[in-house]
């Protein structure tokens, strides 16, 4: 039973191309985020949305675009990757109700060659 | 300085230690505090949320010191499963997460 499930696994890709990453709760949480774990294992926050509203921008250059058509699901899609957009790409999920405790899915590991 | 602080270790510890790591926030508005767990490759997953009272789950206990502004966790009677990354989580308003750099934990048989 899977509660916050991320599309694909990996992703092996070009510079220049334009991808998506997909992401689905199914824990009924009001708010998902978008983080970029890099190689020093450092997690950063990149967008977070609240019933489908952004509420956080964190700087990140406007290549990458998250979308929420609905509660349950928020998507980044990233045009013309470069080098340093490899990293691992988690999301999360959280809400009030629950003390506001993250819940990330697995992650998409992001390979730009 | 860092929003949060984190000692990234490694701590290597034979089992059936005790290890405490601590963690240090600089934002004083901070209002929730959690301690997560990342084991190599894969997601954080919660280990637990800290109360300003402390909290104690099993081996784990945690603790959070406002006024100096740091909270700490104590793992007792370590076990070889115990060896990970532990990841201090400060928020910043009611939707912003600042994770530490992760403490790396190493129990050895």
């Amino acid at each position: 039973d899977t509660a916050v499930s991320q599309t694909p696994k990996y992703l092996v890709t070009q510079m220049g191309n334009d991808k998506s990453i997909k992401c689905e709760q199914n824990l009924g949480h009001d708010t998902m985020y978008w983080y970029k774990q890099d190689s020093k294992k450092f997690l950063k926050i990149m967008f977070s949305y609240n019933n489908k509203e952004l509420i956080i921008n964190e700087t990140v250059p406007n290549r990458f675009s998250p979308k929420s058509p609905d509660k349950a699901h928020l998507n980044l899609h990233i045009n013309s990757l470069e080098l340093g957009d490899s990293a691992v790409y988690f999301c999360a999920s959280s809400d009030r109700d629950n003390s506001y405790e993250q819940y990330f899915g697995p992650g998409t590991r992001l390979t730009v060659t | 300085r860092k929003e949060v602080e984190q000692d990234p270790g490694p701590f290597n510890v034979p089992e059936g230690a005790t290890v405490a790591f601590n963690c240090t926030y600089s934002n004083s508005a901070s209002q929730s505090f959690f301690w997560y767990r990342q084991d190599c490759r894969k997601e954080p997953k919660l280990l637990m949320s800290v109360y300003s009272s402390g909290n104690e789950d099993g081996r784990f206990t945690a603790q959070l010191n406002r006024a100096s502004q740091y909270i700490s966790l104590l793992i007792r009677d370590s076990k070889l499963s115990d060896s990970a990354t532990y990841l201090c989580v400060v928020t910043s308003g009611t939707y912003k997460y600042i994770f530490g750099t992760g403490t790396r934990l190493k129990v050895l048989a």
